[in-house]
This record gives structure tokens, sequence and C-alpha cells, in this order.
């Protein structure tokens, strides 16, 4: 059974672009999570989603960034017009829909540098 | 509003015992986790307990919630030169849907 999924696993973009994240959740996990983890800190949540619906998107920066989680295919993080703040390590994680099985299990990462 | 805190540092010997210490804000937390990161990689699940227990033990691992005082406690016994990494803190939130993490611990275990 293959972990959480995540490429790619390095990004460089110049201030302006855009950056595409894609997350491929554990097989049988319909919840999907992503956090960032800017240098010598913590992960902090951006957005919680299931198949096709935000559940939470408390953490996520009112403008450039937005999330989404199809029918078919990986969740995508969509940054767009980077900026050198946006220079982080963007994990994302899945876990089952039960109740009661919380956990969420984590991917590699992907390492986002904006020039 | 929720909070995590860890020490930032701790430096041991291999083959001694490792405590590294978090506290929590939100008493309401059911679930409370140890993850481990490797330098580049992404968090490994350690282990994790829920809010109505006060031990847990895994093999080398040795997990104590004080609720009273919102206090979590992570034991790596023996330690090895292969446990040498970043150990973060986390609860689930309120709401059930985030975890909240402390800044990590980085451990170092000389030999």
């Amino acid at each position: 059974n293959a972990g959480v999924m995540q490429n790619p696993r390095h990004l460089v973009r110049r201030r302006g672009q855009e950056a595409r994240l894609r997350c491929s959740p554990m097989k049988g996990h319909s919840h999907v999570y992503w956090y960032r983890q800017l240098p010598e800190e913590g992960l902090k949540f951006m957005v919680y989603l299931q198949k096709e619906n935000i559940i939470d998107e408390s953490g996520m920066p009112k403008e450039r960034f937005s999330a989404e989680f199809p029918k078919e295919g990986p969740s995508i993080l969509r940054i767009q017009q980077v900026v050198r703040g946006d220079s982080a390590a963007y994990f994302c994680a899945s876990r089952t829909g039960f109740t009661g099985l919380e956990t969420q299990y984590f991917g590699p990462g992907t390492r986002l540098l904006v020039l | 509003g929720e909070d995590v805190e860890q020490s930032l540092f701790l430096s041991v010997r291999e083959g001694d015992s490792s405590v590294i210490n978090c506290t929590y804000t939100d008493s309401s937390s059911t679930y409370l986790y140890w993850y481990k990161q490797e330098p580049g990689a992404g968090l490994q699940l350690l282990t994790y307990i829920f809010s109505n227990m006060d031990m847990k033990q895994d093999q080398r691992l040795t997990v104590l919630l004080n609720k009273k005082d919102k206090h979590l406690s992570l034991r790596i016994a023996d330690t090895q030169t292969g446990d040498s990494a970043i150990y973060f803190c986390a609860e689930l939130n309120q709401a059930g849907t985030a975890l909240i993490f402390g800044k990590g611990t980085t451990l170092s275990v000389s030999s």
C-alpha cells in the first residue's frame, strides 16, 4: 500500500509565476489536508478537503492560494503569482473517512523555492 | 486560542533515555500525536494517545499524558544515533479538522 504521494518533490519558480503542487492520498483515504512549513518552524494548517468539497480553509491566505480535490485525480494546491515569502515546504496528509480514525499520514512534501 | 509549545533542542548520549516535553492549551483535545522528521523528509507518525489515556508504550517509546497540566511527553529508551531528528508534538484542534503543531524539538544523539 503506497503512502501519500506528492509531486514534484522540489519546485523552483520565479516571482510572478504559478506553482501547482499535487497530492495523491493513500489508497482508501478520502480526506486530504495541506500544511505549510516555513524554515525553522512547525507545520501550519492551510486547508482540509474531502472529495469535491472544501471543509475548512481557515489557514489559507485570502489571495493567490487555492486548493481542490476533484472526484478523480490528485488534490492540487495552486499558488498564483508567487512571491519570495511563499518559499517553504508544503506537506499533504490524508486519512480515512471513518469516525474515530483521525490519524493523518503525511507525504514527503514539496519544497518550493521562489527566486 | 489553540497552541502547542516544545523546547527547541535536546542533546543526549547514545544509550541514554531521551525525554521530549510538550504543553498544549486546548483541554478538549481528543488526540495528541508525536511525529518525527528527518532532514529533507516528510513527517513520520511515531505514536499517538487518546485523551482518556495516561500512558501508552510502544517498544522503545513511552508517551505520558497529564491532562490536568496539559503536558505530554515522549520518552525514547536506549536512544540511538538514528533517532537524531526533529520531533513534533501535535494536537487535533477542537473542530477536529486540523492538527496544531509545536515548532519541533531537535534531538541530537552523540556516540
